[in-house]
């Protein structure tokens, strides 16, 4: 079975302080993995894809196949990445499975 | 380019009436789906198109169905709606069923 597993549902750090979401997965294949962000009053975007393997805001994912891991981090956070954050996860079967979402508070 | 539109906004029932939730996208994508969304379970997948024709249930389909006449457009009907249903509904398309979604708004619907 997929699942992707997000063990924080909130998160607050100071600003310029590192952040780490995480994101752990349980997937039998070779999944393509991502990061969606729903900041305050808009739609859910993406934010980065692991085959991408680019920074996007300063934000970084390094898949872990060991660990099952794909943890998003960023070295210093500002008050702008508050937000909503979801792992997610696509594989065989042509389905999308998301975590549960960490919600991102920044504090100035 | 619009991208993915969603309508309407908002939405309360009454508890045993259906409605049509619309969802279209100016992308050409073959792949569309529809979530909701509750607090604590993230998005959980409702049912999904790979192109038209062709439909397919996701995680929780009970309740819920969809067509896929044409490319652009993938609504979701609720046939009787429920109390359970109170969510928040989000439509997504993408290039391909591994490529980034492109979200829509999201449909804030309440059952009373």
């Amino acid at each position: 079975a997929q699942r992707v597993t997000q063990p924080e549902k909130l998160l607050s750090v100071f600003k310029g302080a590192p952040v780490e979401l995480k994101c752990n997965y349980s997937y039998s294949g070779s999944p393509e993995l991502f990061w969606y962000v729903q900041y305050s009053r808009q739609r859910l975007q993406l934010l980065l894809r692991h085959i991408s393997r680019e920074s996007i805001k300063g934000f970084t994912a390094d898949l872990n196949k060991g660990e099952t891991s794909f943890h998003l981090k960023k070295p210093f956070a500002q008050e702008e990445d508050s937000a909503m954050y979801y792992c997610a996860l696509s594989g065989f079967g042509n389905q999308f499975y998301f975590g549960t979402g960490t919600s991102l508070t920044v504090i100035p | 380019n619009a991208g993915v539109t969603q309508t309407p906004k908002f939405q309360v029932l009454k508890t045993g009436q259906s409605m049509t939730l619309q969802c279209a996208q100016d992308m050409n994508h073959e792949y569309m789906s529809w979530y909701r969304q509750d607090p604590g379970m993230g998005l959980r997948l409702i049912h999904y198109s790979v192109g038209a024709g062709i439909t397919d249930q996701g995680e929780v389909p009970n309740g819920y169905n969809v067509s896929r006449s044409t490319t652009e457009d993938f609504p979701l009907r609720l046939l009787s709606a429920a109390p359970s249903q109170t969510s928040v509904y989000f439509c997504a398309s993408s290039y391909s069923h591994n490529s980034p979604l492109h979200f829509g708004n999201g449909t804030r619907l309440t059952v009373t």
